[in-house]
């Protein structure tokens, strides 16, 4: 089936550094990702949607200069969290919609962030 | 405004009862529905999905969902629960096709005892 590998699981970085969140579809071209993230008990909120090639679209309230989405390729899509402070310690999670469907969605295993 | 609700943060069930996870949606448009099943520290698993057709919905692991209209509902049964069924449950729609974009609910933690 259609994979998204997102890397790494998990990582713990010092406030003021960044970080930066891979996801790769292995065995189909995603022309479209979407970032996620999910914060303790709670829901998956839509952070962003990238499209290769272009700009990525940024929900209201999220801070673009902050979390910059590059999606050069139609296999890669990069989340980096810059200047990373506590309270962007999160779960984040990626999808894509699997090429060849419309509704077709597979999901990243995730990244735990820990800013300390 | 468009959004999903899952009204039971918490749904606990003993082993083999049956067990429904309720969902409700609100769209002025079109929706197609999904119910995904997370465990810890995972990304999502997709155990079914309504697009069109039947709006009986068959899934993975012994589950189905009922698209109701007119209620706006797409609750997720299960007859029979295993202990292995314990996850965090989340129905989601998509409202936005261009996009294609899902909007989540708030998430059902179905805990199964023995």
């Amino acid at each position: 089936g259609a994979v998204v590998s997102q890397h790494p699981s998990r990582v713990i970085c010092k406030s003021g550094t960044s970080v930066k969140i891979e996801c790769r579809s292995l065995d189909f071209q995603a022309t479209t990702m979407f970032w996620y993230r999910q914060f303790p008990k709670q829901s998956l909120m839509l952070m962003a949607t990238s499209n290769e090639g272009s700009k990525a679209t940024y929900e209201q309230g999220v801070e673009k200069d902050k979390f910059l989405i590059n999606h050069a390729s139609l296999t890669l899509s990069t989340l980096t969290v810059t200047s990373a402070h506590p309270e962007d310690s999160s779960f984040y999670i990626c999808s894509a919609i699997i090429s060849g469907t419309v509704y077709g969605y597979t999901f990243g295993s995730g990244t735990r962030l820990t800013v300390v | 405004a468009q959004s999903v609700t899952q009204l039971d943060s918490q749904v606990p069930v003993f082993e083999e009862a049956p067990v429904e996870l309720r969902c409700n949606y609100s769209s002025s448009v079109s929706v197609y529905l999904f119910w995904y099943v997370q465990y810890p520290n995972q990304g999502l698993q997709l155990l079914l999905k309504y697009l069109s057709g039947s709006t009986l919905v068959k899934g993975i692991n012994g589950f189905e969902a009922e698209f109701n209209k007119s209620q706006t509902s797409f609750h997720l049964r299960k007859p029979s629960v295993h202990i292995s069924d314990t996850a965090e449950y989340f129905c989601a729609a998509c409202m936005d096709m261009g996009r294609r974009a899902l909007t989540f609910g708030s998430g059902t933690r179905l805990q199964v005892q023995p």
